[in-house]
């Protein structure tokens, strides 16, 4: 069962510190989606990709947020420098865009103290 | 960009019982909508989803309508179970492709 894998699953920070999160779509799918998503609350998108490029990153503070798709099996999101309010789980899902579900990854729990 | 927003934000019923969960949606251009399962401390999965070429879809206990005039969908589960205690989210695929969730709506099914 192919499975979108994220890593690292948790992340204890510092404010200031810098953050990278990565994620290894399954095979085959060409869009790459991040959702950030505190408190069981909504999906936030943040950023996604088909083909590697990117096509909206309007959710993500442009500032200290980045998200790049170095090559088809990894995508990254950073975050320089981080800072309390961006704990939460960010999400990675990947999928075949168009009419097609998204399958995610277990998430990254981010703690930013 | 779409918006997708979902009602009501909590819903408790009794085992047995059934459910609906309401989901509106801003881009007429939108053809997919699908429906996730969030169970505490793990990923949304993907439960039930439908295409604006049809009106409705049925999957055992889970059936989802969809009126695109109105640009509204639902879930509705029948039968509830306490296993079906979870936050479900759904969502609309737009006009880039990019797929936009409503707040979510947490289920407490009591035994």
């Amino acid at each position: 069962d192919a499975r979108v894998t994220q890593t690292p699953r948790h992340k204890v920070t510092e404010m200031g510190q810098e953050v990278t999160m990565r994620c290894q779509p399954i095979l085959g799918h060409n869009t790459v989606f991040w959702y950030r998503q505190t408190m069981m609350q909504g999906l936030e998108l943040l950023a996604y990709f088909r083909n590697r490029a990117p096509l909206d990153d309007s959710g993500m503070p442009k500032d200290r947020f980045s998200a790049e798709m170095p090559d088809a099996t990894l995508a990254t999101l950073k975050i320089q420098p981080s800072e309390p309010r961006d704990s939460a789980v960010y999400f990675c899902a990947s999928g075949f865009g168009g009419n097609s579900p998204l399958h995610f990854g277990n998430g990254t729990r981010l703690t930013v103290t | 960009g779409e918006n997708v927003e979902q009602h009501p934000s909590t819903l408790s019923v009794q085992e047995g019982d059934s459910a609906v969960i309401k989901c509106t949606y801003s881009d007429s251009a939108s053809n997919y909508f699908p429906w996730y399962k969030q169970e505490l401390g793990k990923r949304p999965q993907l439960i039930i989803d439908i295409r604006s070429n049809v009106g409705e879809k049925k999957d055992q206990r889970i059936a989802v309508t969809l009126n695109k005039t109105a640009k509204h969908f639902s879930l509705h589960i029948t039968e509830t179970q306490p296993e079906d205690s979870a936050v479900y989210f759904c969502a609309a695929a737009g006009n880039n492709n990019d797929m936009r969730f409503g707040a979510g709506t947490r289920l407490t099914v009591k035994p």
